[in-house]
């Protein structure tokens, strides 16, 4: 059992590209969270993804961000038209069922935008 | 809302001596509260939670209601405890959300 992979570990993206981070849940989780980690700051909450369903997007930015989790394959959280605001680390989690039994997260991704 | 603080950035005790890493948290139910570290080039592991009041390591944490605080006690650090410890609380309709405080680093020197 590998555990969460989630890839790349580092991202630099020029601004106005899009980023495309993912997240590979542990086998058998079906809950995936995503949270981000600015410079200076602690992890926010930003998404809780089950399969093919978005369940809370409370932390989620209005605009460019978007999260899914499909049937197959892993969860992809995509940035579009990044900003260097954008610039961060960006984590990911995976659950067995809703809570927090088994919680595992990933090393996480490190997106710079120059 | 519930938030999370941790008031020390930086904490830094020698070998032996015992640490406690502040955390308070604001909820108007009744949350559950989390310890989790980093070590370095690690990922994020989970310490301990207060429902499960075990001692992980020889850290314990005590969920103090009445002054919204869960901190976090070790009587006699080790050098390998070194690491990044935040502390996280979860609420009771949050389904695995997770608020985090900003983290404290902890240094044991030899």
């Amino acid at each position: 059992n590998a555990g969460v992979m989630q890839n790349p570990r580092h991202l630099v993206r020029r601004r106005g590209q899009e980023a495309r981070l993912r997240c590979s849940p542990v086998k058998g989780h079906s809950h995936v969270y995503w949270y981000r980690q600015l410079p200076e700051e602690g992890l926010k909450f930003m998404v809780y993804l089950q399969k093919e369903n978005i369940i809370d997007e409370s932390g989620m930015p209005k605009e460019r961000f978007s999260a899914e989790f499909p049937k197959e394959g892993p969860s992809i959280l995509r940035i579009q038209q990044v900003v260097r605001g954008d610039s961060a680390a960006y984590f990911c989690a995976s659950s067995h069922r809703r809570g927090h039994d088994g919680y595992t997260f990933g090393s996480g991704t490190r997106l710079t935008v120059v | 809302a519930q938030r999370v603080t941790q008031p020390e950035k930086l904490l830094s005790v020698f070998k032996g001596a015992p640490v406690e890493l502040k955390c308070n948290y604001s909820y108007s139910g009744s949350p559950e509260l989390f310890w989790y570290v980093q070590y370095s080039r690690q990922r994020l592991q989970l310490l301990l939670r207060h429902i499960s009041r075990e001692s992980i390591k020889g850290f314990t944490a005590d969920l103090n209601k009445g002054e919204t605080s869960f901190h976090l006690k070790k009587p006699f650090a080790q050098e390998e405890d070194s690491a990044m410890y935040y502390c996280a609380l979860a609420g009771g309709t949050s389904y695995g959300k997770l608020t985090f405080g900003q983290g404290t680093i902890l240094t044991v020197h030899p």
